[in-house]
């Protein structure tokens, strides 16, 4: 079954800091892809980020940088000089490819001027 | 209009009201999803549908009731609710189930229920 697991609820840091949000997941299919979504305050969940199983290499967007290890079944996202407008819920999420993605429990992040 | 829009943003009702959410979403996908998200646990996907039918009712309460009469729009009906329904409502759409490129979500409903 699938699963995804964000063990940090909480996390703050301090403006210009870079701070590392976790995600490991369970899936029994080769096939598979992973997203990271933003939640600001307003509500709406922002796409970051798509990657699928076959495609290990790291990704960097600007500050945003992506660390996928399919060894420890991780997909690790690191903000780097982070700034206030990073605060919000992120979400790590699964999908094998059927008719819906699993989301996880999402970690807050609040990042202090 | 590009993306998902939700409307209202925020409603407020009764517990002897019946209201209506509604979400459009203008990019072409053919199937679209309601999430709940209440404070501080996490998002719940309360009903999928694929292609106007509904593929998906995750156990959610008779008080909630879905209609998608076309691949564009997308209503959660809502009649004696109760003051632990008061959360974030989320609609959000796929092509193709979503799982390749993901969901578009848009900006909620925040319902309060008194």
């Amino acid at each position: 079954a699938q699963k995804v697991t964000q063990a940090q609820t909480e996390i703050s840091v301090v403006e210009k800091e870079d701070v590392t949000l976790d995600c490991v997941y369970e899936t029994r299919d080769t096939t598979y892809y992973l997203f990271w979504y933003k939640q600001p305050p307003s509500g709406e969940l922002v796409f970051l980020i798509r990657r699928n199983s076959f495609d290990e290499q790291n990704e960097i967007s600007g500050r945003y940088s992506w660390n996928f290890q399919k060894s420890t079944s991780s997909f690790n996202f690191t903000i780097t000089a982070s700034q206030v407008v990073d605060s919000a819920v992120y979400f790590c999420a699964l999908s094998e490819g059927d008719d819906k993605i699993i989301f996880g429990k999402g970690t807050r992040l609040h990042i202090l001027p | 209009e590009t993306g998902v829009t939700q409307t209202p943003r925020h409603l407020v009702m009764g517990m002897t009201n019946k209201k209506s959410l509604k979400c459009e979403q203008h990019l072409g996908h053919n199937a679209m999803y309601w999430y709940k998200q209440s404070a501080k646990k996490p998002l719940e996907l309360m009903f999928v549908y694929s292609l106007e039918e509904r593929v998906e009712n995750n156990s959610v309460p008779s008080r909630f009731s879905p209609e998608c009469p076309n691949s564009s729009h997308l209503f959660l009906h809502l009649h004696t609710l109760q003051p632990e329904d008061s959360a974030l409502y989320l609609c959000a759409s796929s092509q193709d189930g979503g799982a390749v490129y993901g969901y578009t979500f848009g900006s909620g409903t925040r319902l309060t229920v008194v």
